[in-house]
C-alpha cells in the first residue's frame, strides 16, 4: 500500500514571499501520478498542480512549481510572492498509475500574513 | 454550475438513524469517487463507480455503507445505523474517463454530524 508523509502541519509565510511545502511518499511502482491539491475554509478541494512520474521536467502553473525528486520520493511544493488567498490546508496526493484511487497525506495548514 | 455538486452541505443525524448524501458529477464525468474527510485529516477513498459499475468497495468501513449510480450519473451513498465516529465530511470527486492519471474534481463536501 502506499503511503504519503506530510511532516509540517503548520506553516506561515508573509505575503510576497516564498514558502515550500513537503512532501513523501512510499511505493513500490513506477508509473505513477502525484498531486497538490488546496482546500480552503469554504472546504472545496481545488487541484494546484500535477506530476507524472515518467516526466522528469518539473511541473509549473503560474506561481506554483514542485520540486519531483524520485528516487527520494520526495514532492515539494514552491509557492511564490505568496497571496492572502493562498491561506489553506495542501494536500499532497498519489495516485498509483493502475489504480484510481487517490492516497492523501494529512495535510499542511498555510496561512499567508501581512 | 459545471462543478460537481453535493447535498445537503450539512447534515445532523440522530445515532442510529439513516442518512443519504447525493452527489451530481461533472457532466459527461464517467468516474465518481467518495471520500471520507475526518476532522483535521486527509480525505479517505470509500469506494469508486465508473459509469453505473461499482469497480472498487474496498474503503467502504462497514456494511452500513452503501453507494449508487443507478444511471451512471448522480450518486448517493447511504448510511444505515449512522453511529458517531461517522461524524466526517463527505466528498464526491469525478473524473472524465478514471484512467490512469485522470484528474479527479472535488465537490464541496457534506459535513455530518451524529449525534
Amino acid at each position: 500500500a502506499q503511503t504519503v508523509t506530510q511532516s509540517q502541519p503548520e506553516m506561515s509565510v508573509q505575503e510576497a514571499e516564498t514558502v515550500t511545502l513537503s512532501c513523501t511518499y512510499d511505493t513500490s511502482e513506477s508509473n505513477y501520478y502525484l498531486f497538490w491539491y488546496k482546500q480552503p475554509p469554504s472546504r472545496q478541494m481545488i487541484l494546484v498542480i500535477r506530476q507524472e512520474a515518467y516526466k522528469q521536467q518539473n511541473a509549473t502553473e503560474n506561481r506554483f512549481s514542485v520540486n519531483f525528486q524520485k528516487a527520494a520520493k520526495s514532492f515539494s511544493l514552491k509557492i511564490s510572492d505568496s497571496q492572502l488567498g493562498d491561506t489553506a490546508m495542501y494536500f499532497c496526493a498519489f495516485l498509483d498509475g493502475t489504480a484510481s484511487k487517490l492516497t492523501f497525506g494529512t495535510g499542511t495548514r498555510l496561512q499567508v500574513t501581512l | 454550475g459545471a462543478g460537481v455538486s453535493q447535498s445537503p452541505r450539512y447534515k445532523v443525524a440522530k445515532r442510529g438513524q439513516d442518512v443519504a448524501l447525493r452527489c451530481d458529477p461533472i457532466s459527461g464525468h464517467v468516474s465518481l469517487f467518495w471520500y471520507q474527510q475526518a476532522l483535521g485529516q486527509g480525505p479517505e477513498f470509500l469506494t469508486y463507480f465508473q459509469n453505473e459499475a461499482q469497480l472498487d468497495k474496498s474503503g467502504l468501513p462497514s456494511d452500513r455503507f452503501f453507494a449508487e449510480r443507478p444511471e451512471g450519473s448522480v450518486s448517493t451513498l447511504k448510511i444505515q445505523r449512522t453511529q458517531q465516529e461517522d461524524s466526517a465530511v463527505y466528498l464526491c470527486a469525478s473524473s472524465l474517463a478514471g484512467g490512469p492519471g485522470d484528474t479527479q474534481y472535488f465537490g464541496p463536501g457534506t459535513r455530518l454530524t451524529v449525534l
